[in-house]
């Protein structure tokens, strides 16, 4: 049974263009949050997507958006890179009270 | 003042050792706590899961929750190399389902020497 995958696994991308990350959730989970983690610090929630709307949202612009499918998979997309967007970006899918994290997306914005 | 406040910093402990980590969080709305351990370049991983002022143990590992100070600890005892790794406390408002996000400390990053 595999758990949450997300792809890539690294990516490098210049200021101010657009990125999309993936994520496949664990079976059986239906509801997808996405995390970012900078260096050093712990993950800040970023939002929630369940029944493919965003539910909740933590404090980021707006420049971050996110989809869900209709399979439970979801995509996180950020437009006009900044430096300080460089993080490793978790997906945790969930149902019920089971909560699985992906292994994340490292992302750096040069 | 950050909601979720962690300590100590970088710990570096001989094989063997008992190792205290701790959190300290401002927010009464919290009300699961929870312990991850996080390796180099993998998601965080479940270790303890708590609601109650008080200790529960698993194995090598103890965390305790006091609510009325607002303190959550993690005690590793008969620390393993294997233990090295990020540790980061977690919490949630609410029944602490999964629809409920996670406000995370910012980790500590514990080296154990063989």
């Amino acid at each position: 049974d595999a758990g949450v995958t997300q792809s890539p696994t690294h990516l490098i991308k210049t200021r101010g263009q657009q990125v999309t990350l993936r994520c496949s959730p664990k079976s059986g989970h239906d509801t997808v949050s996405w995390y970012q983690q900078a260096l050093g610090q712990g993950p800040q929630f970023i939002f929630q997507y369940y029944e493919e709307e965003e539910r909740q949202r933590g404090n980021f612009p707006d420049r971050f958006s996110g989809h869900q499918f209709p399979n439970y998979s979801s995509e996180l997309n950020v437009n006009a890179l900044l430096l300080g967007d460089s993080a490793l970006y978790l997906c945790a899918s969930s149902y019920g009270q089971g909560r699985s994290f992906g292994p994340g997306t490292r992302l750096t914005v040069t | 003042q950050k909601e979720v406040e962690q300590d100590p910093g970088p710990l570096s402990v001989p094989e063997g050792a008992i190792v205290s980590l701790n959190c300290t969080y401002s927010n009464s709305a919290f009300q699961y706590f929870m312990w991850y351990r996080q390796y180099s370049r993998k998601g965080p991983e479940l270790l303890m899961y708590t609601y109650s002022s008080g200790n529960k143990e698993d194995g090598r590992f103890t965390a305790q929750v006091d609510k009325s100070s607002k303190y959550i600890s993690l005690f590793i005892r008969d620390s393993q190399p294997s233990d090295s790794a990020t540790y980061l406390c977690a919490m949630s408002a609410g029944s602490g389902g999964s629809n409920y996000k996670l406000t995370f400390g910012k980790g500590t990053l514990l080296t154990v020497n063989p």
